[in-house]
């Protein structure tokens, strides 16, 4: 069953306002994969973190896994109505490689 | 381009009757999977394969069946026997490097029984 949550389910901004979502286990986690998918779309990898603690950036966007490797955030600066979409985070279970994704941050951006 | 083709992408199906869910990648990936999405939630895993003539359930199996034949092919059939069938299907694959790139997702089939 489904191992990993996310907090918040739903979130609207004002274009140009920062945002957060929080993923969160309650077993230790291998890796974390966070997704975006775009309304009506697929979800499109983003990116993976490893490493306890380790922080990643892309362009607006800052990923973190947490140091106890439990939970992991997203951080969206100045968002865009671009940015609109549901992120899903997950983990990639490596024994079986398969992903298990947790029920995504729905994400609305008002301009 | 290389890519993930899943057709059709609406079907509408009326109680009783199977379904078969077309998904084609020539990306060479050896790895490939199928998920359902619901409205507002997140993704389900129903079968997987890693390797052709071999495939493992998923989370949702039941009621659903799927052949790996081919590397390129991986067709999900929704038989009478899944109870509430209405969903979206995203089929995906990937490389040994999972972790590098991820998963490629198609662009999915919205399946609706009548």
């Amino acid at each position: 069953g489904q191992q990993v949550m996310q907090i918040p389910q739903y979130q609207h901004v004002q274009e140009g306002e920062d945002f957060t979502t929080y993923c969160n286990s309650s077993t230790t986690l291998s890796n974390i994969q966070w997704y975006k998918q775009r309304p009506g779309g697929h979800p499109v990898f983003l990116i993976q973190l490893v490493k306890s603690g380790e922080v990643k950036k892309q362009k607006r966007l800052t990923f973190q896994f947490g140091e106890a490797k439990k939970n992991s955030s997203l951080h969206i600066t100045a968002t865009q109505t671009t940015d609109v979409g549901t992120y899903f985070c997950a983990e990639l279970k490596t024994s079986y490689d398969k992903v298990i994704f947790g029920p995504g941050t729905s994400l609305s951006v008002i301009p | 381009d290389g890519g993930i083709t899943q057709s059709p992408k609406y079907l509408f199906r009326k109680e009783g009757q199977n379904v078969t869910l077309s998904c084609e990648q020539n990306l060479n990936h050896d790895a490939m999977y199928w998920y359902r999405q619901d409205p507002g939630q997140g993704l389900r895993l129903i079968y997987y394969s890693q390797i052709v003539n071999d495939f493992q359930k998923g989370d949702i199996a039941e009621g659903y069946s799927v052949s790996r034949e081919k590397k390129e092919s991986f067709p999900l059939t929704v038989t009478s026997a899944q109870k509430n069938p209405t969903a979206f299907y995203l089929c995906a694959s990937s490389t040994p490097r999972t972790g590098e790139y991820g998963y490629t997702f198609g662009s999915g089939t919205r399946l609706t029984v009548v």
